[in-house]
């Protein structure tokens, strides 16, 4: 299994102001994932992340609002840009096992506020 | 396209009682099924796992086995504790793509 650690694990923003959330993995992973978690509701991917080429967004998801890097295969950044507080939400960073690709373990999540 | 179907929720039980929360699902080949458990203000934890059907996966006393037939994968706990209590996600993968239930909330009372 895979460890993953993120930060910051919460924060209170202002409207219009952007906020980059870092994920970091113990091992080398293939892939790593973006979801978003609303108030009381289940996961939403965001985008998929794979190191040395662009994120692959989800429908309803695009770059400019939600940019992300993946510089190597143990660390990745998302953005929320230009925040309103639709996007008060805990957004999670998962990476697929070493051992098992279909298989994907998840951060403890960063809960955001939007004033 | 895949889906996933949980028991609507939440579920109070006390503590000792029998725990079922069910979970359906709609997919095209051969998915490899999950639950994950999410404690109060933390991310998620994989609870268990099956690949194949017939497959019983299990952890921490909880159970869930595959059935193809039914397109099922229920999770069961014989006896339920107070720190049971937590939001529990089914979920499937195709590929490497998770779909996830709607999430089930337990609470246990003492």
């Amino acid at each position: 299994s895979a460890v993953i650690s993120q930060k910051p694990s919460r924060d209170i923003c202002q409207r219009g102001t952007s906020l980059t959330i870092q994920c970091q993995v113990d091992s080398q992973v293939t892939m790593m994932f973006w979801y978003r978690q609303q108030p009381g509701q289940s996961l939403t991917l965001i985008a998929t992340a794979n190191q040395g080429s662009e994120a692959t967004y989800e429908s309803g998801f695009v770059i400019d609002k939600f940019p992300i890097s993946r510089p190597n295969l143990t660390f990745s950044t998302l953005t929320v840009s230009n925040m309103s507080p639709e996007d008060s939400s805990i957004y999670l960073c998962s990476a697929d096992g070493t051992a098992s690709t279909d298989t994907q373990y998840f951060g403890p999540g960063t809960r955001l506020t939007v004033l | 396209g895949d889906s996933v179907t949980q028991m609507e929720g939440p579920v109070t039980l006390s503590e000792e009682a029998f725990l079922t929360i069910n979970c359906t699902y709609t997919a095209t080949g051969y998915p490899s099924l999950f639950w994950y458990v999410q404690y109060p203000g933390e991310g998620l934890q994989l609870l268990l796992k099956a690949t194949k059907a017939d497959d019983k996966g299990s952890n921490k006393g909880f159970e869930a086995t595959y059935r193809k037939e039914t397109t099922s994968f229920h999770l069961e706990k014989g006896s339920v504790q107070v720190s049971d209590s937590a939001v529990y996600f089914c979920a499937l993968s195709g590929g490497s793509r998770l779909t996830f239930g709607e999430g089930t909330q337990l609470t246990v009372n003492p």
